[in-house]
């Protein structure tokens, strides 16, 4: 079965960085583009970032743009949020999620997701 | 591109729940449902309008239309109880989810 398994997060200081990885197994990694979807404490969810399936290209949400960079490493199945520059508004469960079509050059849908990964940007 | 959905809706056991989720010309475009429950990542249970995902009961059902999509609940039960949010893509805006609505079942 599908299974996406963050990790990365933790506690970091405003203006800190953290990497957080997703390591995904029971699909064709190769064949799908990846997402990273968070929710901050108490508040709805709010998508961040999509990197197409062969990493050709990505997106990002405006609000981290420029602070953020997603990236894969297909032979680690493997997918990764950088994020740089970070602020309080930061604070959020992080969620990888694996988009819903075969090669899609565009997002569609959050298939399947992690169970999350805890970022709390505090001083 | 803004989506709105009702904060909550409040449904009695075994009757229907309707969760709208309203946008311009939302009949346009393809739209999507989650359900998560309090501490629970979400899950997938209506995918291009009306679509539901291998394992989501047969109770829960899609539409778009016009400026509405809806995620019909029939028959609700309290573990149907959870937020559930709507989704598009919208490639000028990069919007995605709706606010989310809070499902009572009581």
């Amino acid at each position: 079965q599908v299974q996406l398994v963050e990790s990365g997060g933790g506690v970091v200081q405003p203006g800190g960085s953290l990497r957080l990885s997703c390591v995904a197994s029971g699909f064709y990694f190769n064949y799908y583009g990846l997402h990273w979807v968070r929710q901050a404490p108490g508040k709805g969810l709010e998508w961040v970032a999509f990197i197409h399936f062969d990493a050709r290209d990505q997106y990002y949400a405006d609000f981290v743009k420029g602070r953020f960079t997603i990236s894969r490493d297909n032979s680690r199945d493997t997918v990764y949020l950088q994020m740089n520059s970070l602020t309080t508004e930061d604070t959020a469960v992080y969620y990888c999620a694996k988009d819903g079509v075969h090669s899609s050059s565009s997002v569609t849908y959050f298939h399947f997701w992690g169970l999350g990964t805890l970022v709390s940007v505090s001083s | 591109y803004e989506l709105t959905q009702p904060l909550s809706v409040s449904v009695a056991p075994g009757q229907t729940a309707n969760i709208t989720c309203e946008g311009n010309n939302i009949g346009s475009k393809s739209v999507h449902w989650y359900q998560q429950k309090p501490g629970r990542a979400p899950v997938l249970v209506i995918y291009r309008d009306t679509n539901r995902p291998s394992g989501i009961p047969e109770r829960f059902s899609g539409s778009n239309s016009g400026n509405t999509a809806a995620l019909t609940i029939t028959r609700a039960q309290a573990g149907d109880e959870a937020d559930y949010y709507c989704q598009l893509w919208d490639s000028i805006t990069a919007r995605v989810f709706g606010g989310g609505t809070k499902l009572t079942v009581l």
